[in-house]
């Protein structure tokens, strides 16, 4: 089945532990992306990625880190965790040749910051 | 910013009824989108509209596009209880860097059985 898994589901972690979401893709998609979902303010886009190698930054990536080393995989990284990143994060894919008409977004993973 | 915004931003109605979403844009477009995202989960894509598109329809989706008031709107007819989701529009802009969509803050429809 094509799909964006994301793992894990739910996570709780405490300030300043390093954390990684993992999120990967089965349909040899080269558009990766990581969004955060916050109440009132909608999805944002944290970093994208449009190959191997290749990462940019969204409109928050500030206290985030990605790598793009295997073309199905785009992790999150989180390396000292703050409240303000307790959120609802999403990671998506697309063909290159369709990004900007159709994304495939994972089931997401619900971060708490305590 | 850059975002696009919903209007309402939360929606009640019965079980056949209408529900009307509209969507409104702040730059040019390359197209706009509709995702539905069910309770926590994750966005599926409902149907895209391209800017030269006035009217688009997909089974009980209806989308207009009026370019020249930068708005949208999203129509589902004789709605039912599992319509009940978020709906969020999202813009690609024109001349924006490639890979850039812009999320709108979404409306929660609520369908009654």
């Amino acid at each position: 089945e094509a799909q964006v898994t994301q793992n894990p589901r739910y996570l709780i972690t405490v300030t300043g532990k390093k954390l990684t979401v993992t999120c990967s893709q089965n349909m040899n998609h080269e558009y990766m992306s990581w969004y955060r979902q916050d109440p009132g303010l909608g999805l944002r886009q944290i970093y994208y990625s449009m190959n191997v190698e290749v990462t940019d930054k969204g409109d928050v990536p500030e206290g985030y880190k990605v790598s793009r080393k295997e073309k199905r995989n785009f992790p999150l990284i989180l390396e000292s965790p703050s409240p303000n990143q307790t959120s609802l994060y999403f990671c998506a894919s697309s063909p290159l040749s369709t990004v900007t008409e159709k994304l495939f977004f994972g089931s997401g993973t619900q971060l708490s910051v305590l | 910013s850059q975002q696009g915004e919903e209007d309402p931003q939360a929606l009640s109605i019965q079980e056949g009824e209408n529900a009307t979403m509209n969507c409104s844009y702040k730059t040019s477009i390359n197209n706009l989108q509709w995702y539905r995202q069910n309770s926590g989960r994750g966005l599926v894509h409902l149907i895209l509209i391209r800017s030269n598109e006035r009217e688009k329809h997909s089974g009980r989706l209806r989308v207009t596009l009026d370019t020249s008031k930068k708005s949208s709107s999203l129509l589902i007819t004789a709605s039912r209880a599992a319509d009940t989701a978020s709906y969020f529009c999202a813009t690609a802009d024109r001349g924006s860097t490639l890979g850039r969509l812009y999320f709108g803050r979404g409306t929660q429809l609520t369908v009654w059985p």
